[in-house]
């Protein structure tokens, strides 16, 4: 059982738009902790998308966004390509467990 | 160009240990932590800690305290994961990963590519 919770899959078709969640408590990302998000393509090693919340470091596109509301975060994707076809993790810190967390992951299909 | 790149793949016996190498290249190897996480077959990712090459300081996820070392040789400019008392549970591939961002555990913008480590009698 993940700290940080993510849906299992979302869907959408090209050209769309889709958000992934990660829901968390007060002892991380309600508590301002920074997350991180990383996308992981099948067979490969995961990759960084945004950083500190909303940062998106330079070479990802402008499609990719993350933002924070409470004790949950989101990345939203928008213009769907078939190639975001891939697992997506959020990942915090946790000052109860004062160690670093990720979400379960999120398997995104693009129908 | 920043580069990390890991040891071989490892197969060992339950009860065993494994130290895996993280050779970091094209970059001021103290200034940036090591990160290490796991993956293990058709799951998810599993934060272990983090390492300060600089320092030599370490913080490990409660989960592995006791049995994970994180180590660095700062002329080799080379960190290290050593876990012992395998179990099959511990099948898995491990990642070393370069933290830049500034609030631990630091995003993780390079990736070492993988070590896989095998559990099995």
């Amino acid at each position: 059982q993940s700290v940080l919770t993510q849906p299992p899959s979302v869907s959408g078709a090209p050209g769309q738009r889709v958000t992934i969640s990660c829901t968390g408590s007060s002892s991380n990302i309600g508590a301002g902790s920074d997350v991180h998000w990383y996308q992981q393509l099948p067979g490969t090693v995961p990759k960084l998308l945004i950083y500190a919340t909303t940062i998106r470091p330079s070479g990802v596109p402008d499609r990719f966004s993350g933002s924070r509301s409470g004790t949950s975060a989101s990345l939203a994707i928008t213009g769907l390509q078939v190639e975001d076809e891939a697992d997506y993790y959020c990942q915090s810190y946790d000052s109860s467990l004062s160690e670093g967390v990720f979400g379960g992951g999120t398997k995104l299909t693009v129908l | 160009q920043v580069q990390l790149v890991q040891s071989g793949a490892e197969v060992k016996k339950p009860g065993a240990s494994v130290k895996v190498s993280c050779k970091a290249s094209g970059y001021v190897f103290t200034r940036y932590d090591i990160n290490w996480v796991r993956q293990a077959p058709g799951q998810g990712l599993e934060w272990m800690g983090w390492l300060n090459p600089n320092s030599g300081n370490a913080g490990y996820a409660q989960k592995f305290q006791g049995r994970v070392t994180m180590t660095r040789d700062m002329s080799e400019t080379t960190a290290y994961l050593e876990m012992s008392s395998l179990t099959s549970e511990d099948t898995a591939v491990y990642y070393c990963g370069r933290g830049f961002s500034a609030a631990r555990p630091r995003a993780q913008d390079h990736w070492g590519q993988g070590t896989l480590v095998t559990v099995s009698s």
